[in-house]
């Protein structure tokens, strides 16, 4: 069966640094790995996909995505955290049938000023 | 354009009764999905529907139902409410109904029984 885990329920990090939030994947086959992000009291916002090809993903407002086969992650990334990117984040993946993804139990970021 | 339009957004019903949600995806887009968010159990699937169609299930109980009609527009309905029905319910449309190409979701109606 198709799953997602988020190993870190929260991640803080002070604004203006890295940040990673973390995702592993089990699949079969080839993954379709996505990465959501919710604002308080809003639905879900599609940040980026990865299909196939580069390793490295580009999505929205400045976040990417690497993914790694061989350690089945794909790792969500931004250069410079912004106290605005505090959320929270979902990665998810089809899981067979129609049109169902699987979500992981979500990451809250909080970026402190 | 327009996004994914749920209604209303919150509600407050007691229990014992019976709620419908509504949920208007982005134009053209034929496929609607359901979501229950709860603290506890997280993102949870629901139903899907694709041109009035239920094409999967989740393992919710029969006091959780859905319909799509013919302008897409799809509603949920919850009969005999719990406590444990507070969540936030989401829907979520797609023009493929191809969940390799993910969704485009509403913001959601909160739902608390007391």
């Amino acid at each position: 069966a198709q799953s997602v885990a988020q190993p870190e329920d929260q991640v803080n990090v002070a604004e203006g640094n890295p940040l990673t939030v973390k995702c592993t994947y089990s699949v079969s086959g080839n993954p379709y790995l996505f990465w959501y992000v919710q604002y308080p009291n809003r639905g879900l916002q599609f940040l980026l996909k990865y299909i196939t090809g580069d390793n490295l993903v580009k999505g929205s407002y400045g976040f990417e995505a690497e993914f790694n086969k061989s350690q089945t992650s794909f790792h969500l990334k931004k250069p410079s955290a912004l106290v605005s990117d505090s959320a929270l984040y979902f990665c998810a993946v089809p899981s067979g049938g129609y049109n169902k993804l699987i979500f992981g139990a979500g990451t809250r970021l909080a970026v402190h000023p | 354009k327009a996004g994914v339009t749920q209604t209303p957004r919150y509600l407050i019903k007691t229990r014992g009764q019976q709620v419908t949600l509504s949920c208007s995806p982005i134009s053209g887009h034929r496929s609607v999905s359901w979501y229950q968010q709860t603290p506890g159990q997280g993102l949870q699937f629901l139903f899907e529907y694709f041109s009035e169609t239920q094409r999967n299930k989740g393992n919710f109980p029969g006091r959780f139902s859905g319909r799509q009609f013919s302008n897409s527009r799809s509603e949920m309905n919850v009969s005999t409410l719990e406590l444990g029905d507070s969540a936030l319910y989401l829907c979520a449309s797609s023009l493929r109904g191809d969940s390799n190409y993910g969704y485009t979701f509403g913001s959601g109606t909160r739902l608390t029984v007391v």
